[in-house]
């Protein structure tokens, strides 16, 4: 699970394998971003997911959001072995232009 | 494809110095973000403008200023770097709006302070 200080989570797997990332987050929002950075890069949005909707698909990934225990969740089906990056978390600071990110997640997906 | 450029990639300095990075994005967005993360791949927010206006300032030392001359660029400038100040810096841009959610990221600038 991630979120503020807490350090960078690490999961280790063999491509195929499914996976799922938790982050919990501290103040209400109505979306929760998930994004990927690879690296060398910048982070890329994967999936956004809104508080009137509990899980939304986009090919090998869902996502779910539960705002009662203010909880979201990543999966990846059939991991590959370019799945390997961090995956953050996003929420909605505070005043809208704020965008807030979890502490992230390193995924490491061996062929 | 990358439409939020950075420069430089990397820079290295001594304790000190002045540095000043570059961002540009080609989106048409309205809001530009600063973000510095540590070599724990924490993210924090440092700063945010919208339409060449300051809306978020974090606690961050006086020492980094923002910089903006229109909607499409952010520069950052620190003015005396510390070892602490290592890091790689984000900038990102989003469009302007309620639904208008995803951030677009450059690919950072390394920092090394020796």
């Amino acid at each position: 699970s991630q979120w503020g200080e807490e350090n960078l989570q690490a999961l280790s797997i063999q491509e195929g394998e499914d996976v799922t990332m938790n982050c919990s987050y501290k103040t209400y929002t109505t979306v929760v971003q998930w994004y990927r950075q690879k690296s060398g890069k910048g982070p890329a949005q994967l999936i956004l997911i809104r508080s009137n909707e509990r899980e939304k698909r986009s090919g090998r990934l869902r996502a779910t959001l539960d705002t009662s225990s203010q909880s979201s969740s990543l999966s990846i089906t059939g991991t590959l072995a370019t799945d390997t990056a961090v995956y953050f978390c996003a929420t909605r600071g505070t005043g809208g232009y704020k965008v807030v990110f979890g502490s992230g997640t390193r995924l490491l997906v061996s062929p | 494809e990358t439409a939020v450029f950075q420069t430089p990639n990397y820079h290295v300095t001594q304790v000190g110095n002045e540095v000043s990075f570059n961002c540009k994005q080609t989106l048409g967005h309205d809001t530009m973000y600063w973000y510095k993360q540590d070599s724990k791949k924490l993210l924090k927010i440092m700063f945010s403008y919208n339409n060449k206006q300051l809306i978020v300032n974090e606690t961050v030392p006086r020492r980094f200023s923002p910089q903006s001359s229109d909607k499409a660029h952010l520069n950052l400038r620190i003015k005396s770097v510390e070892p602490e100040d290592s890091a790689v810096y984000l900038c990102a841009s989003r469009h302007r709006g309620v639904s208008a959610e995803t951030l677009y990221f450059g690919s950072g600038t390394r920092l090394t302070v020796l």
